[in-house]
């Protein structure tokens, strides 16, 4: 089975700075997707940023970034130019590739992201 | 389209008692999940559609936990015999896809349970 570890339970950082979230993986497969989701107080989960274990090419989204370390297992989250409206839960998650079965996501415990003004 | 929606978002019952949550995915989405989140941790997988075919189940759902997504559109979630353990926020997500890749998981804000 695979799991998903977030080391940082929470991450405070001043805004317009940069901060970098740590996600780690475990998994026999070669084949998968990742994701990092934002889940603000009371709000709905949204996806920040996708990855797909195939493509060797970092994934950018604006001010989103990852470092995808395929051989480490490893897959952070760099955030710049840090927002007040950026603060929320980060949760790492993992889908498998398979698709048809066994699709659904695991994610980590999540990391507390506050920014401070 | 106003995204995955969930009914009741708050539901306090007494231990004992079943429950039934509803979720209204986007609509062309033939995909649909069901997770549990409880206090300070990431969502859980509980089990998933394809249409109206329940593909997988999770450990995590006993045979308290029922699931049914009639004609593929909306899904419900019961659970009989609450359990004080039961207490989590639920969620649902839905997304488009058929075989492997897809597109992104779509959550709704989820039915918060209180066993009470």
């Amino acid at each position: 089975a695979q799991t998903v570890t977030q080391s940082q339970p929470e991450m405070s950082v001043q805004e317009a700075e940069t901060v970098t979230l740590s996600c780690t993986y475990d998994t026999s497969e070669s084949d998968y997707y990742l994701f990092w989701y934002k889940q603000p107080p009371s709000r709905q989960m949204i996806l920040v940023i996708r990855q797909e274990a195939y493509k060797q090419q970092n994934a950018t989204e604006n001010r989103f970034s990852v470092n995808f370390q395929k051989a480490a297992k490893s897959f952070s989250l760099k955030i710049s130019d840090s927002q007040l409206g950026d603060a929320a839960m980060y949760f790492c998650a993992y889908r498998t590739y398979s698709g048809g079965g066994a699709d659904g996501l695991t994610f980590g415990k999540g990391t507390h992201l506050i920014i401070q003004p | 389209d106003t995204g995955v929606s969930q009914d009741p978002r708050h539901k306090i019952t007494k231990r004992g008692q079943n429950v039934t949550f509803r979720c209204d995915p986007i609509s062309e989405h033939n995909r649909l999940y069901w997770y549990r989140q409880t206090l300070g941790q990431g969502p859980e997988f509980l089990t998933y559609f394809q249409n109206e075919a329940q593909l997988e189940k999770s450990r995590l759902l006993s045979d308290r936990f029922s699931a049914e997504r009639p004609k593929g559109s909306f899904s419900t979630l019961e659970i009989q015999r609450t359990e004080q353990g039961d207490s989590a926020m639920y969620l649902c997500a839905s997304s488009l896809g058929t075989g492997p890749g897809g597109t992104e998981a779509f959550f709704g804000q989820g039915t918060r349970l209180t066993v009470v």
